[in-house]
This record gives C-alpha cells, structure tokens and sequence, in this order.
C-alpha cells in the first residue's frame, strides 16, 4: 500500500507553462507539506496544511498555489514556469498529534527548459 | 534560513563498521528528526528526540542531542551496504500544526562491502 503518493514522477515542460502535481496521503494524517529539493540536495518546506487550512507560506512566488480539497490531498499549481523551478518536489504528510516524523512522497523531478 | 548543519558531508566505510553523523544548528528547538534518502527516492523518516531527552536507540541507530551545544549525532552501528544513503537532520521550531521542519545539507554515506 502506498503511503504518500505524487503524480506525476517526472515533468518536462517549457518555460511559461504551467503545471500541477498531485498528492495524496492513505494515512489518515492531518497535515500535509510541499518541499522543494534543488540540485544540491538542499530541502525546503514550500507549504503545510492543517485539516485544508494553510498553516505554513513559506516566502514562496505566488505563481505557486497549493489547494488541498480535503485532508487527503494536497496538490501543487504552477503558473508560468521559470528555469529555476526546476527541482525535486516532494509532498508529505504527519498527525501533528503523534508528533512522530512525517511520511514522504516519492517525489516529482521538474525540469523546466 | 538553513538551519541544520549537518559534519561531515561525505562518510565513507567498511560494511561492520560504524557511521557517525553529527548535526549542529542555530536556534532553540521543539524536536530534532533524522531523515535517510535513498537515491532518487523520498525521505524516511528514522528516528524523533524530543528536546528534553538526551539519548534515543531504536534498533542499530542511537541518537543523542545536547541542546546545550545546540547539536546532535547519529551513530548506526554494524553497517552494511543497504545503509548507503543521505542522512539528513531536521528541527522542528514548531509545535501542533505549526510544526515546521527545517533541513541541513545532509550527508553522504557509503558502506562498502
């Protein structure tokens, strides 16, 4: 059984287009997270929501607009892409009561070209 | 900001050997988590240490954190090839939902047969 998962894997696209990832969680967790993981390894949270309520912004461009239509899923739109937008992004999810990890994606590498 | 400095970047051993990593950061913490990346794959969540606990084991890993030091190292005893991975810190300023994870650089470890 998948625990978090994120569709698609991999996304080419041009620059200018723009793009969703989706994610869904099978855990019943309350929280969910967007991150971005750049060429270095580096991991940065994006976005966190609580119960479908925005919880964490974190200094992202708005052409980046999460929607979570219920506690299941988070998805990720992109508006007009840049070059460095390219990235690794990884959806996860945790019960906040539980305080015990949070539970990843396997990730979705886009490269914008 | 990057807050997890993770030493060293790169560790490489003998399969039954040791692996210790080290994490230091900047601020006044909630909890410190240590994460594995397997390549091209999401993060694991590993182990959890509260910041009023000084040392944690959960199978061939010991976690311990001085928040005197504002630090923290994982030791995996026996190693063996599957440990190969990026090991990464993560504290956690937050509490509840507005738990927020920040990332070191991670570390490179290789087992070798």
């Amino acid at each position: 059984d998948t625990a978090v998962s994120q569709t698609p894997k991999y996304l080419v696209t041009q620059m200018g287009n723009d793009k969703s990832i989706k994610c869904e969680q099978n855990l019943g967790h309350d929280t969910m997270y967007w991150y971005k993981q750049d060429s270095k390894k580096f991991l940065k949270i994006m976005f966190s929501y609580n119960n479908k309520e925005l919880i964490i912004n974190e200094t992202v461009p708005n052409r980046f607009s999460p929607k979570s239509p219920d506690k299941a899923h988070l998805n990720l739109h992109i508006n007009s892409l840049e070059l460095g937008d390219s990235a690794v992004y990884f959806c996860a999810s945790s019960q906040v009561v539980k305080a015990g990890g949070q539970f990843f994606g396997p990730g979705t590498r886009l490269t914008v070209l | 900001s990057q807050q997890g400095e993770e030493d060293p970047q790169a560790l490489s051993i003998q399969e039954g050997e040791n692996a210790t990593m080290n994490c230091s950061y900047k601020t006044s913490i909630n909890n410190l988590q240590w994460y594995r990346q397997n390549s091209g794959r999401g993060l694991v969540h590993l182990i959890l240490i509260r910041s009023n606990e000084r040392e944690k084991h959960s199978g061939r890993l010991r976690v311990t954190l001085d928040t005197s030091k504002k630090s923290s190292s994982l030791l995996i005893t026996a190693s063996r090839a599957a440990d190969t991975a990026s090991y990464f810190c993560a504290t956690d300023e937050g509490t509840g939902a507005n738990s927020k994870l920040t990332f070191g650089k991670g570390i490179t470890l290789s087992v070798r047969p």
